[in-house]
């Protein structure tokens, strides 16, 4: 398969604890992005990277989220002290160029407890 | 700022009747408009996208920028076609703000055999 994977695609942690998760977009994008998504609601922007530049950051991420892409590759999305309404669907998307179509994974479901 | 709205949750036709999933957007640009599709269990996938004008399994959506709408309409719904939809928009320019894509709320499509 060569889409995008997200590991892990479920997660469940007590609130106050710190979880990490993992994007490999398809392999010749260069741009990546990050969504959440609630129940009821539609995907929402996170942070965007071309390359391993982080060039666009939405409000919703608070300062308790820190996404990097060391290497242009894969991604990492950390939120640190989670709190229950952390609770979501984290999507993360690639794409070749701005104007290509963005290609979503599986997702991580996050509860907190 | 950008906003797209669905205004319909849940959308139930028959098998063989018309469908038209409405969606309204609000951006002061020029946009770029999508209709992305989730069914159950598998990824949010892109189901067509305005400047390709073409017909995906049979649905068509046309930009109509006076009404400000990009409305998804199919002529004969499919069992096949019950899943989650959801309009996107993204500012056509390049630059600061116009990497991420913005979602409506999504409406569920079920066809009824």
């Amino acid at each position: 398969d060569t889409g995008v994977s997200q590991d892990p695609r479920h997660k469940i942690t007590k609130r106050g604890q710190n979880v990490t998760f993992r994007c490999d977009p398809i392999s010749e994008h260069n741009r990546l992005y990050w969504y959440r998504q609630t129940l009821g609601q539609g995907p929402e922007f996170l942070t965007y990277f071309q390359n391993e530049a982080q060039l666009e950051k939405s409000r919703l991420l608070s300062d308790r989220f820190s996404a990097e892409r060391p290497k242009g590759s894969f991604s990492t999305l950390e939120i640190q002290r989670t709190e229950q309404g952390d609770s979501a669907m984290y999507l993360c998307a690639s794409s070749l160029s701005k104007g290509d179509t963005q290609y979503f994974g599986p997702g991580t479901r996050l509860t907190v407890l | 700022a950008q906003r797209v709205t669905q205004p319909e949750k849940l959308l139930s036709v028959f098998k063989g009747a018309p469908v038209e999933l409405k969606c309204n957007y609000s951006y002061s640009g020029s946009p770029e408009l999508f209709w992305y599709v989730q069914y159950s269990r598998q990824r949010l996938q892109l189901l067509l996208r305005h400047i390709s004008r073409e017909s995906i399994k049979g649905f068509t959506a046309d930009l109509n920028k006076g009404e400000t709408s990009f409305h998804l309409k199919k002529p004969f719904a499919q069992e096949e076609d019950s899943a989650m939809y959801y309009c996107a928009l993204s500012p056509a320019y390049s630059g600061a703000g116009s990497y991420q894509l913005t979602f409506g709320k999504g409406t569920k499509l079920s066809v009824i055999p």
